[in-house]
């Protein structure tokens, strides 16, 4: 079945480290991006890539980093520089254009212990 | 840039009545807009879009939208809830040009009263 999977589900973080989330999808779709949720504040851009080797900053990119490396492939690291670490991620996929939408993983829960 | 507005952060109905979520947008073209479902720890899984035609469109679960241009609104509606529609919905638009990253409003959570 084609969809997006992430991994770990949930992931626990000490002060100071950084930690990678994995995001892996096998739709052939161009674009990816990840979200963070944090309770009352919707989804918001961490980052997006419309083609390999390529990303883009979103909204919120202080204290994370991307690599786009192949196309199934969009790992985010949490660095420790990011001062609030503890939320939802979810990544998503889509085809290039406006008349798609967009396809979630299931998201992985980042708190810091 | 686009933006989107869910006034109504927190919505109760009673199980059998009807529903409506509010969704308003703000984009300078014709939008591509989306309803999203997401269930606690979940991701997000798509309701319905419009993109063009029809402006009232049907979608999954029973659920159906109407683009409003004049009122920049899309709003969400059922005519008859389960307990099983609890959830967190979101509104979201895209560009109608160009690239394609989809905005996401704050998110309406629905509660069910048995």
């Amino acid at each position: 079945d084609g969809g997006i999977t992430q991994s770990p589900k949930y992931l626990f973080r000490k002060e100071g480290q950084n930690v990678t989330l994995s995001c892996e999808q096998n739709l052939n779709h161009d674009a990816m991006y990840w979200y963070r949720q944090d309770p009352g504040q919707g989804l918001r851009l961490i980052y997006y890539s419309q083609i390999v080797n390529d990303f883009q900053k979103g909204d919120i990119a202080e204290g994370y980093s991307v690599s786009r490396e192949k196309k199934e492939s969009f790992p985010l690291t949490v660095t420790s520089a990011q001062k609030n670490p503890t939320a939802f991620y979810l990544c998503a996929s889509s085809q290039q254009g406006g008349d798609t939408e967009a396809f979630f993983g299931q998201g992985t829960r980042l708190t810091v212990v | 840039a686009q933006s989107v507005t869910q006034p109504d952060i927190h919505i109760t109905v009673s199980e059998g009545a009807s529903l409506e979520l509010r969704c308003n947008y703000s984009y300078g073209a014709t939008p591509y807009l989306f309803w999203y479902v997401q269930s606690p720890g979940q991701g997000l899984q798509l309701l319905l879009k419009y993109f063009s035609g029809d402006t009232l469109v049907q979608g999954i679960k029973g659920f159906e939208a109407e683009f409003k241009r004049s009122q920049s609104s899309f709003n969400l509606r059922k005519p008859s809830v389960h307990w099983s529609d609890a959830a967190e919905y979101f509104c979201a638009v895209g560009a109608s040009g160009g690239s394609y990253i989809p905005t996401f409003g704050r998110g309406t959570s629905l509660i069910v009263h048995p």
